[in-house]
This record gives C-alpha cells, sequence and structure tokens, in this order.
C-alpha cells in the first residue's frame, strides 16, 4: 500500500542554519503530498502542499517541491528560527476511496537554538 | 480564521468504559476524519464521514467504535468498551467540497485509558 518515509530525528540546528527535512514516498497513483507542521501543545497544522509532479509548495519560508522521477517531496528553509522548533511530518494523500484520507510519515522533531 | 475544535483536551477512562470524543468541525466543511497517534507512533487514519455516513475505515475501527453528527456542528467518535491499547491522540480533520485532499485538523483529545 501507500507510505511515507521521512528522516529521522531529532534535527537540531542553530539559528539561521539551513534545513531540509527528507520524505519520500510509495504511491501507485499521483497523490497530493503534504507537509504539517505540530507546535509542542497544538494539533497539526498544514504548512504546505503540492498537488503535481514537479509543483513547489511554499509557506512561511518553507519549500517543498514535488519530484515523481524520485518520489521526494523534502521540505527546506533558508534560515530557520528558535520558532520554527517542532515536529514536521510528511503526508500523502489516497485518493483511491474517492474520499481523501492521509497517510502520515513518522514525524521529524526539529529543535533550534539561539 | 475558521478552526477545527476538540473537547475535551485530555480523557482519563478506566478499562471498559464507553468514552466519546467530541469535534466541531469548520462550519462549511462536508467531510469529516478521525486519526489517531499513539505514544511515539505514526498518526494513522480511522475513518472518513460524509453526507452522514461512513464513506471508509481502517481496520483499527472495529466494532467498538462508532461516529456519528448528532447536529448540524458536532462530531463524535464514540468508543465502547476502552482498552488499554486504545491510549492515544485522537484527532479530527474536515475539509471542503472545493478541496477533498486539504484536511484542517483539530488540536487533539489525549485518550488515557487505565
Amino acid at each position: 500500500g501507500d507510505s511515507v518515509t521521512q528522516m529521522e530525528g531529532p534535527v537540531t540546528l542553530s539559528e539561521e542554519a539551513f534545513l531540509t527535512i527528507n520524505c519520500t514516498y510509495t504511491a501507485t497513483g499521483y497523490p497530493s503530498l503534504f507537509w504539517y507542521v505540530q507546535y509542542p501543545g497544538e494539533g497539526l497544522q498544514l504548512l504546505l502542499k503540492a498537488t503535481k509532479a514537479d509543483d513547489k509548495g511554499s509557506n512561511k519560508g518553507f519549500e517543498a517541491t514535488y519530484r515523481k522521477e524520485t518520489t521526494s517531496f523534502h521540505l527546506e528553509k533558508g534560515s530557520v528560527q528558535v520558532s520554527d522548533s517542532a515536529v514536521y511530518f510528511c503526508a500523502l494523500s489516497d485518493r483511491g476511496g474517492g474520499y481523501n484520507k492521509l497517510i502520515f510519515g513518522a514525524g521529524t522533531r526539529l529543535a533550534v537554538h539561539p | 480564521e475558521p478552526e477545527v475544535t476538540q473537547t475535551p483536551s485530555h480523557q482519563v477512562t478506566q478499562m471498559g468504559q464507553e468514552v466519546i470524543l467530541r469535534c466541531v468541525p469548520i462550519s462549511n466543511h462536508l467531510y469529516f476524519y478521525w486519526y489517531r497517534q499513539i505514544l511515539g507512533q505514526k498518526v494513522e487514519f480511522l475513518v472518513s464521514f460524509y453526507n452522514n455516513e461512513i464513506s471508509e475505515k481502517s481496520e483499527i475501527f472495529d466494532d467498538q467504535f462508532s461516529v456519528e453528527r448528532p447536529d448540524g456542528s458536532n462530531f463524535t467518535l464514540k468508543i465502547r468498551s476502552t482498552k488499554l491499547e486504545d491510549s492515544a491522540m485522537y484527532f479530527c480533520a474536515s475539509s471542503d467540497r472545493e478541496s477533498t485532499d486539504t484536511q484542517y485538523f483539530g488540536p487533539g483529545t489525549r485518550l488515557t485509558v487505565l
């Protein structure tokens, strides 16, 4: 079945460092891809999405490009801040049933230090 | 900005007891979902709901689980006889007709079964 694999955390960075969190997926069709973020004590927030190959999703300085040839959707940010500390989840939307369910990766915890 | 809300934020119950977790989706949304996250594990799909019926459910969603939209605003998840392994964070999500694969999540209910 469809699945999502993320790099294991925690990822620890200094403020203003470059961030990459790797995400690869396995899917039989053409899923939409998402990054969700979970700040401490809060729920899952949609960070960005891409719906087809070569689309780039972006929000709050974060970017990810839907790469069909490498089945990847890596999250990047050029300069992280302490406030970016959170758990990041990569997910795909499985359209097989008509009503879309999300399949999540395991999550990657990011800790940014001043 | 509209948001999904969930109550209670934390529920503690004894094994074998019934629990009802409540969610208020975003008001113009038509598709509703429950997910759960056992501590340290992935976020897992439980069930999707549309037009007052279940549209898809996972193998986790057995006869002990049920969902209901008792009025125009609430969406509930009932567990009839809780087990220790039901301890998890339960997330409600909703989406609208135009973008059914973009789901907005509530803050979650942490269920602890003793």
